[in-house]
């Protein structure tokens, strides 16, 4: 089946640095992914979706210029949290849309903790 | 505006029962309607799917059942195990577009 990679699990950074996240469609070509973020608990709430080389598309409420999301292939999308502060701390979850065979994979969610 | 709602937020099974967990959509474009588990610490995983032209669909223990006129779906899990124990969300979306996500039921079962 189709499988979603995405690393890291976890990370540890301190407050005001960057982090990246990657997200890779390993077996299929995804034209569309999407990132959320979850805190505990609670539901997955969409941050934004993202189109193979074009601009992501925000949703409202989520800083782009904080939360900066690259599509730069149909294989690899990644987030990357600009000046993170402890707020920031939360559970990031990347998916893929196959772009032949109708679906949404999930990644496997990377844990950030901001100190 | 809540588009969508699940319930129960929780529910505790015994062993071999049977799990039941609800979905209600108000967007009537949604023509895409799963049901993804969610172990703690792990993304969510595809565990059944239906589209509208069909009411129900059956795989294994995990049946589910769609009401297009009611819009509603549930999850039917059968024989419900310890290893079931897991976070469900309902997350119906439109045909090339985005999934909405439910606010998830912790269900538990008993040994």
């Amino acid at each position: 089946g189709a499988v979603v990679s995405q690393h890291p699990s976890r990370v540890i950074c301190k407050s005001g640095t960057s982090v990246k996240i990657e997200c890779r469609s390993l077996d299929f070509q995804a034209t569309t992914m999407f990132w959320y973020r979850q805190f505990p608990k609670q539901s997955l709430m969409l941050m934004a979706t993202s189109n193979e080389g074009s601009k992501a598309t925000y949703e409202q409420g989520v800083e782009k210029d904080k939360f900066l999301i690259n599509h730069a292939s149909l294989t690899l999308s990644t987030l990357t949290v600009t000046s993170a502060h402890p707020e920031d701390s939360s559970f990031y979850i990347c998916s893929a849309r196959d772009s032949v065979n109708y679906g949404y994979t999930f990644g496997s969610g990377t844990r950030l903790t901001v100190v | 505006q809540q588009q969508v709602k699940q319930s129960p937020q929780s529910l505790i099974v015994q062993k071999g029962g049977i799990s039941i967990i609800n979905c209600a959509y108000e967007n009537t474009a949604f023509d895409y309607f799963p049901w993804y588990q969610q172990f703690p610490g792990k993304g969510p995983a595809l565990l059944i799917a239906i589209r509208p032209d069909v009411s129900e669909k059956k795989e294994g223990r995990f049946t589910i059942s769609f009401n297009k006129s009611a819009k509603q779906f549930s999850l039917h899990i059968m024989d419900s195990q310890p290893g079931d124990s897991a976070t469900y969300f309902c997350a119906p979306g439109t045909s090339y577009g985005k999934l909405t996500f439910g606010q998830g039921t912790i269900l538990t079962v008993h040994p």
